[in-house]
């Protein structure tokens, strides 16, 4: 069964410090994963997008890993800001299906 | 990046009444568009798969005689909730797909849905 699980479920930080958010998925066949996110009452906005054969990719404050032998992605993001308040999702493309496969997220709050 | 708009972001309707939502890919050509459904604090539940041209995939347990969804262009596609019920209240969201290559998905900004 095509799945993608995120950890943690939720997270406070202080504003300033680092995190990192994870992402598990099982999806064949697999083509990219996708790192998405939506502010409270909004869209999705994509952060970043990760082929296979990419292991890491930034987007100024972020920077997602991908480990496609694991199975496994990461969203790091440094020097939070409040902004950054909002949940974040991994989304598995699985082109053979024309498929997105979502996660259920992760929630950061970031506190001054 | 790729523009998808939602239209409306909000409305209210009466139970019994139908609503349309319109989502238009303003700057690129989308042969498939998607439907999700959100509740709060949920993550995105995928409804149905908009083709051009074509009739709409729904997934399993969703009514198709109630979510009617029409792609008639490769720029718009909407989806026109019949009936609705206060339990169809929730944020109804959109998303569009740009290919060939690395297929890019866009969403538009949402639509949140009041049945009273």
């Amino acid at each position: 069964k095509n799945q993608v699980e995120q950890s943690p479920q939720s997270l406070i930080i202080l504003e300033g410090k680092n995190c990192t958010l994870q992402c598990n998925y099982t999806v064949s066949p697999f083509s990219n994963l996708r790192w998405y996110k939506q502010d409270t009452g909004r869209g999705p906005v994509s952060l970043t997008i990760m082929t296979f054969s990419e292991n890491t990719k930034s987007n100024g404050r972020y920077t997602a890993t991908l480990d496609a032998d694991t199975k496994q992605s990461s969203l790091h993001i440094t020097a939070s800001q409040l902004s950054d308040s909002a949940s974040y999702i991994c989304v598995a493309f699985s082109g053979g299906y024309n498929k997105l496969i979502f996660g259920a997220g992760t929630r950061l709050a970031v506190h001054p | 990046g790729a523009v998808v708009s939602q239209h409306p972001s909000w409305v209210i309707c009466k139970s019994g009444t139908s609503v349309k939502i319109e989502c238009r890919s303003l700057d690129f050509q989308a042969t498939t568009m998607f439907w999700y459904r959100q509740f709060p604090k949920q993550s995105l539940m995928l409804m149905a798969t908009s083709n051009e041209g074509s009739k709409a995939t729904y997934e399993q347990g969703v009514e198709k005689d109630k979510f009617l969804i029409n792609h008639a262009s490769l720029t718009l596609s909407t989806l026109t909730v019949t009936s609705a019920h206060p339990e169809d209240s929730s944020f109804y969201i959109c998303s569009a797909f740009r290919g060939p290559g690395i297929a890019e998905a866009f969403f538009g900004q949402g639509t949140r849905l009041t049945v009273v």
